[in-house]
């Protein structure tokens, strides 16, 4: 079945600082979606990309994907105590959404 | 905006019993999904369901069953509770099957179950 590795597992970084977190698949991807997730809380959409090469920021946060669609990196500049939870990355492995598959997720901490 | 409600945060339930975990969304969204969250495991899915009365086992049905009587509410059975499946429990809806696209799935806060 299709598998996402998310890297690093956890992320500790002092506040003001610029940090990535990535996503990748052996396969080619039909939508990535980045969430975020506060401990013991439901997720939050953050976005989602399709296109090789698309990029897509809101706020601080910008997110990309690759041209082969087989990674994603997800971006938070000048990071801010708000910044802190899991981030999870999802992704249709299939082009009829079936076969939804999410990465294990990232851990930050943002240190005040 | 679209919501998705889990009916309980915490649940604590002892090993045997019978588990209902309610999940209603109020968007009038076809398709619906369960998925436990583990440590280390990342969301896995358990069962989704694209029409009432229609189900579908997603990865890891075993010890799951699944009740979809109305459009809006998509039940999570646990038929006889074990110590395994204490985890974090989320609820999403989406209005396509296709999570591509524009279409995004909308997730619950969650009902973080404990089984003693």
């Amino acid at each position: 079945s299709q598998e996402l590795e998310q890297s690093p597992q956890s992320l500790i970084v002092q506040e003001g600082k610029n940090l990535t977190i990535n996503c990748t698949s052996s396969k080619t991807l039909y939508g990535l979606y980045w969430y975020k997730q506060k401990y013991g809380e439901g997720l939050i959409f953050l976005m989602m990309l399709q296109k090789g090469g698309e990029e897509k920021s809101h706020e601080k946060i910008t997110a990309k994907l690759d041209e082969k669609k087989q990674q994603s990196s997800l971006h938070i500049t000048a990071s801010q105590p708000s910044h802190a939870g899991i981030y999870l990355c999802g992704a249709d492995a299939t082009n009829y959404g079936q076969n939804f598959v999410f990465g294990p997720g990232t851990r930050l901490s943002v240190l005040p | 905006d679209v919501k998705v409600t889990q009916s309980s945060r915490y649940l604590v339930k002892r090993t045997g019993e019978k588990v209902f975990l309610e999940c209603v969304q109020d968007m009038d969204h076809e398709n619906m999904f369960w998925y436990r969250q583990d440590p280390g495991l990342g969301l896995r899915l358990i069962y989704f369901s694209y029409d009432v009365k229609m189900k579908e086992k997603g990865d890891i049905p075993e010890g799951y069953s699944v009740s979809r009587e109305k459009k809006e509410r998509f039940s999570l059975i646990l038929e006889s509770a074990s110590t395994n499946q204490t985890s974090m429990y989320l609820c999403a809806s989406s209005f396509s099957l296709l999570l591509a696209g524009n279409t995004e799935a909308f997730f619950g806060q969650g009902t973080r179950l404990t089984v003693v």
